[in-house]
């Protein structure tokens, strides 16, 4: 099984702030991943896919890096709506979730 | 316009059966992948399996394989996820999902079922 780990796990962050989230996959998993955000009682969001493709009608403060095993996603100035969770999901090999990155208010 | 609607919220007690859905509309719902997606309490996304509702192939992560059953109706297009014998810990909201292949990013998520199992 691949595994995913984020980092960090909770993020505290002001209006305007650039944040960048990582995500590490255990093994390459070539550039098949995807980043969703997520806010209290809804279903998740698809933000990013193919590492690094912006979905459409997804804001572009919102972008994505990396191949491989490693990848980031970077909100270049953080608005109001965007303080959510935010899940990577590798699908090289069926679907593998990361932890979850909350991003919180400072 | 897709949609993936699941059904209601269940209250169970340990030991009942359940099977809840996952209608498909506005595509072609034999073309895509459904998939299972568990979200514990404050706990973060976990994939469950996934099945083809053209032709029923389906496919369990080992954490779920043998612990529930995913099954279509493609002449209803609507998805199942079953599970023979309920515990405490099956307590949890479950989205379904589309993907274009086994291995695909999710483009449209259910609303979520919350299910409760307690005695």
């Amino acid at each position: 099984d691949i595994q995913m780990t984020q980092s960090p796990s909770t993020l505290s962050a002001s209006v305007g702030d650039r944040v960048t989230i990582t995500c590490r996959a255990s093994q390459s998993i070539s550039y098949w991943l995807a980043w969703y955000q997520q806010k209290p009682g809804k279903a998740p969001k698809l933000l990013i896919y193919k590492a690094s493709s912006l979905e459409r009608g997804v804001p572009s403060r919102f972008s994505g890096s990396g191949s491989g095993t490693e990848f980031t996603l970077t909100i270049s100035s953080l608005q109001p709506d965007d303080f959510a969770t935010y899940y990577c999901q590798q699908y090289n090999s069926y679907w593998t979730f990361g932890q979850g990155t909350k991003v919180e208010i400072k | 316009e897709v949609q993936l609607v699941q059904s209601g919220a269940e209250v169970k007690k340990p030991g009942e059966s359940l099977k809840i859905s996952c209608k498909g509309s506005g595509y072609s719902f034999t073309n895509y992948w459904i998939g299972w997606v568990r979200q514990m309490p404050g706990k973060g996304l976990e994939w469950m399996g996934i099945i083809y509702p053209g032709d029923s192939d389906s496919r369990y992560s080992p954490s779920f394989q043998g612990q529930v059953t995913i099954s279509a109706d493609k002449s209803i297009s609507t998805a199942y996820l079953q599970w023979s014998s309920l515990k405490a810990s099956d307590t949890a909201m479950y989205y379904c999902a589309r993907g274009t292949s086994s291995s695909s990013q999710i483009d449209y998520w259910g609303q979520g079922t919350l299910v409760t199992v307690s005695s």
